[in-house]
């Protein structure tokens, strides 16, 4: 069956600190991958997403994700907090075919220290 | 691009009325759109799978009766909440995917959201 694990519920850093989210997922064929933010009472912003080629996928807000076909993983990681980032993130694997449908993970919520 | 909207962006209802919220496709056609449920401090359920011109899909759990959706158009998928209790208050979202996109690009575009309480 198809799922999306995020493993850490919370995590705390402080501002300027690296980050490194992580996301796990188990799927027959290959992924469509995808990172969201929301932040508290708004909608999903789309950080990154990966389709195919290069493994290392850069996004907005200085964000990069590393697709790791061997660990099934794609963290999502920043090196330098900002306060600003404090929010919900959501990672997403999307079906290649079929439905479409995408499948979220439980989210990881980031708090950040001044 | 690329752009959803939803609308209302928040509703407040008595129970047992029923409240419609748009999800609408404002630059591009949407053939599939998708609703999804949140509750507070939770991830997004998939509610049902929208396609233009044909019954919706809805997931297992999910009561097709009390969620009526409606897919007439190519850029307008509605969900009517039936006779709402306050167990149905949620933050409902929506997406679309490009009727142009093939399956080389599985792309949802997302909505804001719209937030309903039932009181």
């Amino acid at each position: 069956a198809q799922s999306v694990t995020q493993p850490d519920i919370h995590i705390t850093v402080s501002e300027g600190a690296s980050l490194e989210l992580r996301c796990n997922y188990s799927y027959g064929a290959t992924p469509y991958l995808f990172w969201y933010v929301q932040s508290p009472g708004q909608g999903l912003q789309l950080l990154l997403k990966y389709f195919s080629g290069d493994t290392l996928v850069q996004g907005i807000k200085g964000f990069e994700a590393e697709f790791k076909r061997s660990q099934s993983s794609f963290n999502l990681r920043k090196p330098s907090v900002h306060w600003s980032d404090a929010a919900e993130y959501f990672c997403a694997v999307g079906a290649s075919s079929g439905t479409y449908k995408y499948i979220f993970g439980t989210g990881t919520r980031l708090k950040v220290l001044a | 691009g690329a752009v959803v909207s939803q609308h209302p962006s928040w509703v407040i209802c008595k129970s047992g009325t029923s409240v419609k919220i748009e999800c609408r496709s404002l630059d591009f056609q949407a053939t599939t759109m998708f609703w999804y449920r949140q509750f507070p401090k939770q991830s997004l359920m998939l509610m049902a799978t929208s396609n233009e011109g044909s019954k919706a899909t809805y997931e297992q759990g999910v009561e097709k009766d009390k969620f009526l959706i409606n897919h007439a158009s190519l850029t307008l998928s509605t969900l009517t909440v039936t006779s709402a209790h306050p167990e149905d208050s949620s933050f409902y979202i929506c997406s679309a995917r490009d009727r142009l996109a093939g399956s080389v690009y599985n792309e949802q575009f997302f909505g804001p959201g719209t937030r309903l309480t039932v009181l």
